[in-house]
């Protein structure tokens, strides 16, 4: 596509509940991530796909929180037992190849957790 | 890990004027990317500098590397450069480099 497709755009949730953000990245980039970003903060990084693989998986708070992409293209981040502190919004970039390339952010998905 | 430092953290400008924002860094960084959030969330690069100049348009960006900060400059302002300015950086390069860690942001608010 021709940009970055994030969706839903709002999700509102109750405590405890399971949640799944889907990322579409640019049609042709092999790397994708996904960032967090509370109010009043920069974006923190979550994790790292390059091509179907998570190459690096440092930044997920806990276990609660899981992310896939399954053929390379589209990415699901999935947040079990949803926590009031899990309220943020979520944004997925994705480059050409990794390494030292620009990353194009999509408009993220807000998530709050009632 | 690596500090990221952003000044001021809130602007407000008169349309016309122009400006000077600045990231400091606490390590030696390989990339270091410049983005501009607009009110609406949406997150765009403007640059990607670890070191050098660059311009585009009304914009241009400095990184002196050695002495770890860069500086992005907006001259004329105009009212759809308000927003977040965000300084992100990574000490790995090349192929290694894929986690950036972002400023807290300038806040720049252009009045007409």
């Amino acid at each position: 596509g021709a940009g970055v497709s994030q969706t839903p755009s709002n999700k509102v949730t109750e405590k405890g509940k399971y949640v799944e953000l889907r990322c579409d990245p640019i049609s042709g980039h092999t790397a994708l991530y996904w960032y967090r970003q509370s109010l009043g903060q920069g974006p923190e990084f979550l994790i790292y796909f390059q091509g179907t693989g998570a190459a690096d998986d440092s930044g997920l708070p806990n276990d609660r929180f899981f992310a896939v992409r399954p053929e390379g293209s589209v990415s699901t981040l999935k947040i079990q037992r949803t926590e009031r502190g899990d309220s943020a919004v979520y944004l997925c970039a994705s480059s050409y190849g990794g390494g030292a390339n620009v990353l194009t952010f999509g408009a993220g998905s807000r998530l709050t957790v009632l | 890990g690596i500090q990221v430092e952003q000044s001021p953290p809130d602007l407000i400008l008169q349309e016309g004027a122009n400006s000077t924002l600045r990231c400091n860094f606490s390590d030696s960084v390989n990339n270091l990317q410049w983005f501009h959030q607009n009110p609406w969330g949406q997150l765009i690069n403007l640059f990607y500098i670890p070191s050098g100049t660059k311009q585009n348009g009304r914009l241009s960006a400095t990184t002196v590397a050695t002495e770890r900060y860069s500086l992005l400059y907006i001259s004329s302002s105009q009212t759809t450069d308000s927003g977040v300015y965000f300084c992100a950086v990574d000490v790995k390069a090349g192929a290694g480099s894929y986690q950036l860690t972002f400023g807290k942001g300038t806040k720049l608010s252009v009045i007409p």
